[in-house]
């Protein structure tokens, strides 16, 4: 089956450095990646939609200079936490659906913890 | 918009017993997906089971099973012979066959306990 990964699993850091998250599919050729905000006990959240070769699209009230979105190639999306802050401690994960998918079905890294201390 | 609404934020089942998830989703759309993700402790996000709007038949995986009912625009999901390894929290999701959108839309989850 199709295969997403996800580099760093965990990351600490301190206030005000900046964090990229990488997001491969390792099996398959992903022209769009998602990338989610998850808190404890909560629903993803969608942050933002990673196109490759173009713009990323941003969701209603998500800071654009804040999370940096780079679709690189058709394999790796990175998403970029800038001057992170203790609220931007959360866990982010990535999805992609396979250009030729079954029942429009995504599939998902295993996720990054990130905390800022 | 289209939204997807889970109205038990927590279920709990007997090992070996059988439950039902519930899921709802308001759309004017007649062409879609439907989904059920499984998110067990280690936060990774497994497809449980889909279902095309177009198709009648209601999906079957293994132990799982929907109860499509597309004039209702109910999804509910069968667990049976639940098992420990089925604690986990579930996602009802959505997306449009329409276009190139592939967003899905989320329910915010319910939470499986199974007791042994």
């Amino acid at each position: 089956g199709a295969v997403v990964s996800q580099h760093p699993s965990r990351v600490i850091c301190k206030s005000g450095t900046s964090v990229k998250i990488e997001c491969r599919s390792l099996d398959f050729q992903a022209t769009t990646m998602f990338w989610y905000r998850q808190f404890p006990k909560q629903s993803l959240m969608l942050m933002a939609t990673s196109n490759e070769g173009s713009k990323a699209t941003y969701e209603q009230g998500v800071e654009k200079d804040k999370f940096l979105i780079n679709h690189a190639s058709l394999t790796l999306s990175t998403l970029t936490v800038t001057s992170a802050h203790p609220e931007d401690s959360s866990f982010y994960i990535c999805s992609a659906p396979p250009p030729v998918h079954k029942g429009g079905a995504q599939y998902f890294g295993p996720g990054t913890r990130l905390t800022v201390l | 918009a289209q939204t997807v609404t889970q109205s038990q934020p927590e279920m709990s089942v007997q090992e070996a017993e059988t439950v039902t998830l519930s899921c709802t989703y308001d759309t004017s759309e007649s062409d879609y997906y439907l989904f059920w993700y499984k998110q067990p402790p280690s936060r990774q996000m497994i497809l449980v089971i889909r279902q095309e709007a177009y198709k009648q038949q209601n999906a079957t995986e293994n132990r799982f099973s929907v109860n499509f009912q597309k004039a209702a625009k109910s999804f509910s999901l069968k667990i049976s012979d639940s098992q420990l390894g089925d604690a986990a929290m579930y996602f009802c999701a959505y997306r449009t066959n329409a276009g190139n959108n592939r967003k899905l839309i989320w329910g915010l989850g319910t939470s499986l306990a199974v007791n042994p």
